[in-house]
């Protein structure tokens, strides 16, 4: 099994809600990646979680919460968004090694802001 | 700081024929990794093909290589017999082959991409 999911395929929320976006693999990768990817432009890095510790933050706005369960899980944690927020959410996983690391994507979360 | 450049926003290709795309990157580092992503509309980002720095040889993964030049920075993708499946945004991405593999430098720095059209 190569593939990493990501749920619900769409999101529109409005400012106030709070929502979660949600990621799975089953590769025994130990390394987890989300990203925000605006229409055209390359995704930009926001966390990593390394053996399920959080190792990056890219500097990120605190109404966005991840959480890493286990190896397997990955969330994204949504909390009073602005529309400026609205983007394709996408995850990814990897082995966690030095070396050469394939990243592997997941089709994504797009969400709306209202 | 490394920094990754794709100076073609858009490209476009006969079908069945061949087409380059082009990177460039910047960094102090004799050690790294290239890729080469596509990400076709509405559908999930894959790897296309993958170059170490220290390999001479370039990489190549069926009708898909590339021409790897250290010393000028460069890293261009080729496709050969280009098909419609091939119509994608395609980015060069960076990695550093850092000692902490926590650390930012291990992870991927993304060209702006390249939007390939394929015309039948």
């Amino acid at each position: 099994d190569t593939e990493v999911t990501q749920t619900p395929k769409h999101l529109v929320m409005g400012m106030t809600n709070k929502k979660s976006l949600k990621c799975e693999q089953h590769m025994g990768h130990r390394a987890m990646y989300w990203y925000k990817q605006k229409a055209k432009k390359p995704p930009e890095l926001m966390f990593v979680y390394s053996y399920e510790k959080l190792s990056i933050n890219e500097s990120v706005p605190s109404r966005f919460s991840p959480e890493c369960p286990n190896s397997s899980l990955l969330n994204l944690h949504l909390h009073a968004l602005q529309p400026e927020d609205s983007a394709l959410y996408l995850c990814a996983s990897s082995q966690g090694r030095r070396t050469f690391d394939e990243q592997f994507f997941g089709p994504g979360t797009r969400l709306t802001v209202l | 700081a490394q920094t990754v450049t794709q100076s073609q926003p858009e490209m476009s290709v006969q079908e069945a024929e061949t087409v380059t795309l082009s990177c460039t990157y910047d960094t102090s580092e004799s050690d790294y990794y290239l890729f080469w992503y596509k990400q076709p509309p509405s559908r999930q980002m894959i790897l296309v093909i993958r170059q170490e720095a220290y390999k001479q040889q370039n990489a190549t993964e069926n009708r898909f290589s590339v021409n790897f030049q250290k010393a000028a920075k460069s890293f261009s993708l080729k496709i050969s017999d280009s098909q419609l499946g091939d119509a994608a945004m395609y980015f060069c991405a960076y990695r550093s082959a850092g000692e902490n593999y926590g650390g930012s430098q291990g992870n991927l720095i993304f060209g702006k991409g390249t939007k390939l059209s394929v015309k039948p």
